[in-house]
């Protein structure tokens, strides 16, 4: 089973406009931390946003907010005001701690975001 | 520009051959991350070290191997490559090794096995 899904391969959103890219996570880890980053076409990854999951308010960092609905073990990215520079590939990541054995990181299969002027 | 850097930025060799991946974390950052991108795989995490030691491992393959070393850089040794080892490897660094460090990631090393 997939530990973390996002559904959407390719997503468009007008410029100014706010998107959610969807998340979803599977772990019995009661310990455990949700990433966002993004990847542009130059290649390189750039942290977003974190969130753990004891953490009791959803984490906003500028644009970027995750929408943490922890029963649900989704963890959606929504950024605001979308800019043309926003267009990339976003990721979404879990890492969690087994109690059995040592950290695990998994990343989703991402979602291309494409901002239209 | 994250602060970490990895060398070399392009590698193009042949199967059979071995090679070796350097990086050197943001100043200050104990933990280094290797991760492997593919298109077929995605990208995977294959091992993590903090202070030198070993504290996570992934998907790394028993032909792969990697340490770090007193000043904090790191090497990935990549050995017996196959044609599937072609992939974009980061390499990533973060200030502790708990859940809630935020990794900050190189540019990357394209590899090409022909």
């Amino acid at each position: 089973a997939q530990k973390i899904t996002q559904t959407q391969p390719g997503m468009f959103v007008q410029e100014k406009e706010a998107v959610t890219l969807d998340c979803t996570y599977d772990t019995s880890d009661p310990s455990y931390g949700l990433f966002w980053y993004k990847q542009p076409s130059s290649g390189e990854m750039i942290f977003l946003i974190y969130q753990g999951s004891y953490d009791q308010q959803n984490a906003t960092e500028g644009r970027y907010s995750l929408n943490f609905q922890k029963a649900r073990k989704s963890a959606n990215l929504v950024i605001s005001a979308s800019q043309l520079g926003d267009s990339a590939m976003y990721f979404c990541a879990m890492r969690e701690r087994p109690t059995s054995g040592t950290y695990k990181y998994i990343f989703g299969t991402g979602t291309r975001l494409k901002v239209l002027a | 520009d994250s602060g970490v850097t990895q060398t070399p930025k392009h590698l193009i060799t042949a199967t059979g051959q071995r090679v070796t991946l350097r990086c050197s974390p943001r100043s200050g950052d104990l933990s280094v991350y290797w991760y492997q991108q593919s298109l077929d795989q995605g990208l995977q995490f294959l091992i993590q070290y903090y202070n030198g030691e070993e504290r996570a491992k992934g998907n790394i393959l028993e032909r792969f191997s990697a340490q770090q070393f007193p000043d904090l850089h790191s090497e990935l040794n990549l050995s017996s490559l196959e044609l599937g080892d072609s992939a974009l490897y980061f390499c990533a660094s973060s200030v502790g090794q708990g859940l809630s460090y935020e990794q900050y990631f190189g540019p990357g090393t394209r590899l090409t096995v022909t």
